[in-house]
């Protein structure tokens, strides 16, 4: 199993392009979440789906949008950048029964 | 809003002893916990977790103390290696069912030989 992979590993933007940070995984998991990780700060979760067609906001959303068309793939959009969504961005996925949270290599963004 | 916090940012310690890294939460509410394991360039690592009726569980090595009294959670990590050098953060679910999971500032550990 290759687990939960992210594309690209690092992207830069200018402000108010719009572009898609990919998220895929293997196992099967319903659950999936897309976390931002800034210096000093803990992770913190953007968005999350519990299963196909189904998405929920988490503490950060907004300037992102996510949707989930299949069990393997939970994109990550990003409408318009700005220079406060420049961060290391992480995927993870984990069953809905268990706790375990296998996490993404992460995406290094710059927006300029 | 509530938080999950952390008492050292950097913990330095010899290769063989054993290290202690402890969290504050603030969410009495919480009831499942877990500490996670970021290495240089890489996505967290599930290291061990423990729910709010425990007060300890071990591991391979490592052991989560919960002391719900003073809202308290410390990993200890035995005969630490060069290897556990990494930041560890803990994690605490406010009772959402593992939805959401509100993650600690994180402690860098280092071990030197």
């Amino acid at each position: 199993n290759a687990g939960v992979t992210q594309t690209p590993k690092f992207q830069v933007l200018k402000t108010g392009q719009s572009m898609t940070l990919q998220c895929a995984q293997d196992m099967n998991h319903e659950y999936m979440s897309w976390y931002r990780q800034d210096p000093g700060m803990g992770l913190r979760l953007i968005h999350y789906s519990v299963g196909a067609g189904i998405t929920d906001q988490g503490e950060v959303p907004n300037g992102y949008n996510v949707s989930r068309s299949t069990t393997e793939d939970f994109p990550l959009r990003l409408l318009s950048a700005a220079p406060s969504q420049t961060s290391v961005y992480f995927c993870a996925s984990r069953t809905t029964q268990g706790y375990e949270q296998y996490f993404g290599p992460g995406t290094r963004l710059t927006v300029t | 809003g509530e938080s999950v916090g952390l008492h050292l940012p950097t913990l330095s310690v010899q290769e063989g002893d054993n290290s202690i890294i402890n969290c504050a939460y603030s969410n009495s509410a919480s009831d499942y916990f877990i500490w996670y394991k970021q290495e240089s360039g890489k996505g967290p690592q599930f290291i061990i977790d423990i729910r709010s009726n425990m007060d300890k569980r071990q591991g391979q090595r490592v052991t989560v103390l919960l002391n719900k009294t003073v809202k308290h959670l410390s990993l200890q990590i035995a005969a630490t290696q060069p290897g556990d050098s990494a930041v560890y953060f803990c994690a605490e679910d406010l009772n959402t069912g593992f939805q959401k999971l509100v993650f600690g500032t994180g402690t860098r550990l280092l071990v030197s030989p």
